[in-house]
C-alpha cells in the first residue's frame, strides 16, 4: 500500500503562489476524481481542505484551489499568509480491497 | 457543534494491548462511516481502518490486520478500536475521522457522497516503548 508521492517541502514568501503536487497511478489518482487534500498544523487534527479535486469546503478560503492533471493532482495556495504555514498531505480513492490512500505530506514554509 | 474525541492514548509495552474510543456528537453518528487514521512521529497520515454506518463492512491497513479491531456503537456515538499485539512502529497519535462515502461504492459516488474525511478529532496519543 505505497503512498502517493508529494514532495517533503515547499517554500514560499507571504503574498506569493505556491503549488504542490501529489502524484499516483491510474487506480486512484487518475482513475478516479476524488482527490482530497488536507491542513494540518503541530498538534492540531487535520483539517478538509479540498474534496473532489478541486471543491471547497464552506469556510475554506478561496486562496486554496485543486486540479488534476493524469495521474498528478494539485494543491495551489494563492498570496501565501503566515498561518498557511503547516503540513499538507492529499488523499485519494484507490481502486483496490482498501480504499483510502494518503500523500507523505508537504511541509509548507513560509519564509 | 460536530464533534469527535479521541480517547484510551498512553504508554504500553511491546506485545501489550489498548482500547482507543471515539466520542462522536452534533452530528447522526449511525449515517457516517468512521474511519482511524494515525500519524506516527515524523511520518505522514497513514489510514489505519475504516467501518461503515452500520458495522457490517470492515477493511484495515495491512500493516494492522490480524491486530486491531474496529467496532462501534451507535447507540453510544462511539467508534472504537482494540489494539493488540502491539508493535514499537504502531507508536503514533491515533485520529478518528468521519467520512462521506456512505453513498458511493466502486469509485462511484451518488450526488452529495465524496470519498474524503470531512470531520477529524484532535487525536490521542499511542506510545509502544519498553
Amino acid at each position: 500500500q505505497s503512498a502517493l508521492t508529494q514532495p517533503a517541502s515547499v517554500s514560499g514568501s507571504p503574498g506569493q503562489p505556491i503549488t504542490i503536487s501529489c502524484t499516483g497511478t491510474s487506480s486512484d489518482v487518475g482513475g478516479y476524481d476524488h482527490v482530497s487534500w488536507y491542513q494540518q498544523h503541530p498538534g492540531k487534527a487535520p483539517k478538509l481542505l479540498i474534496y473532489a479535486v478541486r471543491n471547497r469546503p464552506s469556510g475554506v478560503s478561496n486562496r486554496f484551489s485543486g486540479s488534476k492533471s493524469g495521474n498528478t493532482a494539485s494543491l495551489t495556495i494563492s498570496g501565501l499568509q503566515v498561518e498557511d504555514e503547516a503540513d499538507y498531505f492529499c488523499s485519494s480513492y484507490r481502486s483496490s480491497n482498501t480504499f483510502w490512500v494518503f500523500g507523505g505530506g508537504t511541509k509548507l514554509t513560509v519564509l | 457543534e460536530v464533534q469527535l474525541v479521541e480517547s484510551g492514548g498512553g504508554l504500553v509495552q511491546p506485545g501489550g494491548s489498548l482500547r482507543l474510543s471515539c466520542a462522536a456528537s452534533g452530528f447522526t453518528f449511525s449515517s457516517y462511516s468512521m474511519n482511524w487514521v494515525r500519524r506516527a512521529p515524523g511520518k505522514g497520515l497513514e489510514w489505519v481502518s475504516d467501518i461503515n454506518s452500520s458495522g457490517s463492512i470492515i477493511s484495515y491497513a495491512d500493516s494492522v490486520k490480524g491486530r486491531f479491531t474496529i467496532s462501534r456503537d451507535n447507540a453510544k456515538n462511539s467508534l472504537y478500536l482494540q489494539m493488540n499485539s502491539l508493535r514499537d512502529e504502531d507508536t503514533a497519535v491515533y485520529f478518528c475521522a468521519r467520512d462521506r462515502s456512505g453513498g458511493c461504492s466502486g469509485g462511484s459516488c451518488y450526488p452529495g457522497y465524496y470519498y474524503d474525511m470531512d470531520v477529524w478529532g484532535q487525536g490521542t496519543t499511542v506510545t509502544v516503548s519498553s
